[in-house]
């Protein structure tokens, strides 16, 4: 069956940076694209950007260039997404989800708080 | 950027009873999708190209609609249809999502 397991939560400081992993199992990694999605009480749910698996092309929201940068690993059927001048604003849930009419399984979620 | 907007905000149904949620986009999109988030899980696709079920979804749940209206409808409630639920478009870069529906049991 079709998995996305994300990293465990992070306690990051700001200025810094931090990567997130969410690796798929269950179907072939390059067949779909994979989705970053963030999750605030505030804002709600808010489109990062889409990475192609094979080809590593992405395409991301204004909102998110030069905060997010998607990477993957077809080795391992990992995906990544590295935040980079964490802020409290990027405090959130960070959700990995796969694109099939919709995004159709998404990841456990890992929660990232940034605090001094 | 697409906004979606749901309504209504909060809604409360006894077990048995019809519930519709609205998502109105402030330009035309060509499908809608429906998610249902219960506390403490990940959003879970119920309704994709604005009428298709998903995979494992009960057939109380359908969805309706074109161009900037859209709908999703519980046809008789039951208590584990209590969740938040969000309309997402794909029309368009940002792909957006509305601000959601609270459901909960009467």
């Amino acid at each position: 069956q079709v998995q996305l397991q994300q990293s465990g939560a992070e306690l990051v400081k700001p200025g810094t940076s931090v990567k997130l992993s969410c690796k798929a199992s269950g179907y072939t990694f390059t067949s779909n694209h994979m989705n970053w999605i963030k999750q605030t009480t505030g804002q709600g749910l808010e489109w990062i950007g889409i990475i192609n698996p094979g080809s590593g092309g992405t395409s991301y929201n204004v909102k998110f260039k030069g905060k997010a940068t998607l990477t993957v690993d077809k080795s391992s059927s990992t995906a990544f997404m590295q935040l980079s001048s964490l802020t409290p604003e990027d405090s959130a849930v960070y959700y990995c989800a796969r694109s099939h009419s919709g995004f159709d399984y998404w990841g456990q979620g890992v929660m990232v708080t940034v605090s001094s | 950027e697409i906004v979606l907007t749901q309504s209504p905000t909060t809604t409360a149904a006894s077990p048995g009873e019809k519930v519709t949620i609205t998502c109105l986009a402030s330009s035309s999109v060509s499908n809608m999708y429906w998610y249902q988030q219960k506390s403490g899980a990940s959003p879970k696709l119920l309704i994709y190209s604005t009428s298709s079920l998903a995979s494992g979804v009960p057939d109380r749940f359908s969805g309706s609609g074109s161009g900037t209206s859209y709908s999703l409808t519980i046809n008789t409630m039951e208590a584990e249809d209590a969740a938040t639920y969000y309309c997402q478009q794909w029309s368009s870069n940002p792909f957006t999502f509305g601000s959601g529906t609270k459901l909960e049991i009467k």
